[in-house]
């Protein structure tokens, strides 16, 4: 079976710097993803880890260990607009490209 | 960047119809689609893998005589919900990966009610 967890919730403030951690158990991994979806829209892609370590871009980070089967997504000067929905989500399946998504983080950034 | 529409966007339909929803790559070959339902605050759960010219993949306790699914083109798949019911009411979201398959592209859902 396939199992991604990640927190249900976290709040932040605006400016301030956020980690969001991912676990997975997965039969198969090729990659692990991070989106950002909005209430009522479609996810939009964050970042792409497929080796080990830290990839970052703008504000986003995102860092893989497959040995802990470990991820997480750093955000820097949190913005109001960052607050969204965070989905992990890693691709099982090489040939098609299929992924198992985590539950998502809700991320709300105060003033 | 690559680009995948929906149609429609929102749907209400009566109980017992059938609603059909298009999932359209518009600047690149969609080798593969996937269809997502998603009930609210929830994740996106995969209904179905479709490739281009043959039979989709349906995961395991989704009906494939309820959900329809069609991969015509390189650029068009369907979904059509028959007999709907009200517990049908979802988002309904689709994506599309290219012959690289690197990422999703994913497009921008359809909420559907039945009423």
């Amino acid at each position: 079976g396939q199992n991604i967890d990640q927190p249900t919730e976290m709040t932040a403030t605006e400016g301030a710097i956020v980690q969001i951690n991912c676990t997975y158990q997965t039969s198969g991994f090729n990659g692990l993803f991070w989106y950002q979806q909005h209430a009522g829209e479609a996810p939009t892609f964050l970042s792409y880890n497929v080796l080990d370590g830290l990839e970052e871009k703008g504000r986003f980070s995102s860092f893989l260990s497959r040995s802990k089967g470990y991820s997480y997504l750093l955000l820097k000067e949190l913005q109001m607009k960052d607050s969204a929905s965070y989905l992990c989500a890693v691709r099982v399946d090489t040939n098609a490209g299929k992924s198992t998504f985590g539950d998502g983080t809700t991320l709300t950034v105060k003033p | 960047g690559a680009v995948v529409s929906q149609h429609p966007s929102r749907v209400i339909c009566k109980s017992g119809t059938s609603v059909k929803i298009e999932c359209r790559s518009l600047d690149f070959q969609a080798t593969t689609m996937f269809w997502y339902r998603q009930f609210p605050k929830q994740s996106l759960m995969l209904m179905a893998t479709s490739n281009e010219g043959s039979k989709a993949t349906y995961e395991q306790g989704v009906e494939k005589d309820k959900f329809l699914i069609n991969h015509a083109s390189l650029t068009l798949s369907t979904l059509t919900v028959t007999s709907a019911h009200p517990e049908d009411s979802s988002f309904y979201i689709c994506s599309a990966t290219d012959r690289s398959v690197y990422e999703q592209y994913f497009g921008p859902g359809t909420r559907l009610t039945v009423t």
